[in-house]
């Protein structure tokens, strides 16, 4: 079973600041997705990465696939209290989305 | 787009009984649903996936015959926790595929006191 693991595991920061939140895997992605979840709900898709190498912009959220596909990263820019959640990669394995460890994001104002 | 109903959001149950959780597709045909449990701080574990008309598939160390699965239509997968302990205390979720990826239930807080 493929492990994603993600890093760091928690990340505490002020409103404005920049973060990386990184997911990497023991093989190679198909192809990768990130999520985020609030508190009671249910994951909510942010970007599908496919290609080794792409980078996928979405407003303050870069996502970028590893040239590999082993590895992926999320970086937020100028953070804000609303990006406050769990972010999640995940990745399919045949027709089952397998979830990473989790980054739990607190942004302060 | 499509959308997953999950019910209950929230329930609290003794020790001991069982518990029914639903996940309905409104708009769509699900011949597949998966099921995650998430506890405190962590992330989502694949439990089980329903197949509608057939056995479920768990993933392993889940014991399937504390957690029920039940797909007898398109659009309803049920999951039943069994004789419930406080460590079945979770968020359980419902998952399917569709044309636009996959969409997912709003969750189930259990607690079991």
């Amino acid at each position: 079973t493929q492990l994603l693991e993600q890093s760091p595991q928690f990340l505490s920061i002020q409103e404005g600041e920049n973060l990386t939140v990184y997911c990497n895997s023991s093989s190679v992605f198909s192809s990768l997705q990130w999520y985020r979840q609030e508190p009671g709900e249910g994951p909510v898709l942010l970007v599908t990465v496919v290609t080794g190498g792409e980078v996928k912009k979405l407003k303050r959220l870069t996502f970028q696939f590893g040239d590999a596909r082993k590895d992926s990263s999320l970086h937020i820019t100028a953070a804000q209290p609303g990006d406050t959640g769990l972010y999640l990669c995940a990745s399919l394995n045949t027709d089952k989305l397998i979830f990473g460890t989790g980054t739990r994001l607190q942004v302060f104002p | 787009g499509a959308v997953v109903s999950q019910h209950p959001s929230r329930v609290i149950c003794k020790s001991g009984t069982s518990v029914k959780i639903e996940c309905r597709s409104l708009d769509f045909q699900a011949t597949t649903m998966f099921w995650y449990r998430q506890f405190p701080k962590q992330s989502l574990m694949l439990m089980a996936t329903s197949n509608e008309g057939s056995k479920a598939t768990y993933e392993q160390g889940v014991e399937k015959d504390k957690f029920l699965i039940n797909h007898a239509s398109l659009t309803l997968s049920t999951l039943t926790v069994t004789s419930a302990h406080p460590e079945d205390s979770s968020f359980y979720i419902c998952s399917t595929l569709t044309g636009n990826g996959y969409t997912f239930g709003s969750g189930t807080r259990l607690t079991v006191v």
